[in-house]
């Protein structure tokens, strides 16, 4: 069992979705939690960053962790054709400067 | 700010040769930097990590040898694949780290593609 799963996708959604993007891992000591956003070809850009357990939102973008769970969600509210990318999600146990374990990434794309 | 940069972007080379790849931070010191490498359609594996003026420390099954990494300064780090092969073409990615602050985080480059042909 891998220590994050991620469903691949492809997700396709008109533009203007709500979008829903999880992750759920079974190491309970991932306390650190990340979403990545990664455009073909090119390094990944880091969206979203929350600690322990709750909600943090920026601009069109949640996130959720449910520590009890073990499940983390990215929202990404009227989505737009830029958006179109892969979406990683990563976790640490003890910090988001250290080790990181990524999720496969959920490929997402937006159609005008 | 938190720039990180690699060079070269691609390279296509012989089988048998080395490859070397520069991972910089250019506006910030980092304390420690990651490498990865990321196959198509699957997510990234982190291969090492770097801290500046020690060894790195390689993942279970990433070979220490072969994947060489260098982190002579702050803000330069390099990895070196030696005698590359076909199997070892893939996108590899660093990513950098200030400081060991809680709320701190990595910044990843670009990425190098690499063929081995």
């Amino acid at each position: 069992q891998k220590e994050v799963e991620q469903d691949p996708g492809p997700l396709s959604v008109p533009e203007g979705a709500i979008v829903s993007l999880n992750c759920t891992y079974s190491n309970s000591a991932f306390q650190y939690f990340m979403w990545y956003r990664q455009y073909s070809r090119k390094g990944p850009e880091l969206l979203m960053y929350t600690y322990s357990s709750g909600n943090k939102e920026d601009g069109r973008f949640t996130a959720q962790v449910d520590k009890s769970s073990k499940y983390i969600s990215l929202f990404i509210r009227d989505s737009q054709p830029s958006d179109s990318a892969t979406y990683l999600c990563a976790m640490s146990a003890l910090g988001g400067y250290n080790k990181l374990i990524f999720g496969a990434g959920t490929r997402l794309a937006v159609h005008p | 700010g938190a720039v990180v940069s690699q060079h070269p972007s691609w390279v296509i080379c012989k089988s048998g040769t080395s490859v070397k790849i520069e991972c910089r931070s250019l506006d910030f010191q980092a304390t420690t930097m990651f490498w990865y490498r990321q196959f198509p359609k699957q997510s990234l594996m982190l291969m090492a990590t770097s801290n500046e003026g020690s060894k790195a420390t390689h993942e279970q099954g990433v070979e220490k040898d072969k994947f060489l990494i260098n982190h002579a300064s702050l803000t330069l780090s390099t990895l070196t694949v030696t005698s590359a092969h076909p199997e070892d073409s893939s996108f590899y990615i660093c990513s950098a780290s200030r400081d060991s602050g809680s709320q701190e985080t990595q910044y990843f480059g670009p990425g190098t593609r690499l063929l081995v042909l």
